[in-house]
């Protein structure tokens, strides 16, 4: 059974800072992804990152990078320079491979991020 | 490029009664899951549509129904409401069942059940 990891509830950072939120994950499938999402209050779920289980390849877009490390199961993502626009939270999710990265997603319970002025 | 949208936003209903949840995919998209958000929690798997069959189901029981529509559209039936059923449900939508591509999340419906 696929399993998300959330460990941290809740962070608070002053605006500026860099900020990671942690991710593990458990899947038995030797193909996956991974993804994270952003929930503001509107409540509509927006992407930001996808990862296949076969490229560990850390990258920047803009502000933001992830750290995808497969021997220790975790996919970390972070935002340089936080924003106040960047208050949300913050849900890491996995899929298997079996239809490609559009079957079910297995979400974690989500991080709250707040960043005060 | 319209995203997708979900209808009603919000709805209220009583314990027992049957609720319609719709949604409309992103332009160019022909695959549709739905999911439950509780209060405080991640969202869950209830089921995905592609070609007007269900593809995948999560740990859902049967009052929980579906249907997609030629034009791609889908709907959720939840019948027998139950208190436990309050949640946001979130419609998400992707291209090309199969592929390697991510899902796209409307706005949701909040449903609350008194």
């Amino acid at each position: 059974a696929q399993k998300v990891t959330q460990a941290q509830t809740e962070i608070s950072v002053v605006e500026k800072e860099d900020v990671t939120l942690d991710c593990v994950y458990e899947t038995r499938d030797t193909t996956y992804y991974l993804f994270w999402y952003k929930q503001p209050p509107s409540g509509e779920l927006v992407f930001l990152i996808r990862r296949n289980s076969f490229d560990e390849q850390n990258e920047i877009s803009g502000r933001y990078s992830w750290n995808f490390q497969k021997s220790t199961s975790s996919f970390n993502f972070t935002i340089t320079a936080s924003q106040v626009v960047d208050s949300a939270v913050y849900f890491c999710a996995l899929s298997e491979s079996l239809t490609g990265a559009n079957s079910k997603l297995t979400f974690g319970k989500g991080i709250t991020l707040s960043v005060r002025p | 490029d319209a995203g997708v949208t979900q209808s009603p936003t919000h709805l209220i209903k009583t314990r027992g009664q049957q609720v319609t949840l719709r949604c409309s995919p992103k332009s160019g998209h022909d695959t549709v899951s739905w999911y439950q958000q509780a209060l405080g929690q991640g969202p869950q798997f209830i089921f995905q549509y592609y070609e007007e069959e269900e593809r995948q189901r999560g740990n859902f029981p049967d009052r929980f129904s579906g249907h997609q529509f030629p034009n791609y559209s889908s709907e959720l039936n939840v019948n027998a409401l139950w208190l436990g059923d309050s949640a946001l449900y979130l419609c998400a939508s992707s291209p090309r069942w199969g592929s390697s591509y991510e899902q796209y999340f409307g706005p949701g419906t909040r449903l609350t059940v008194t």
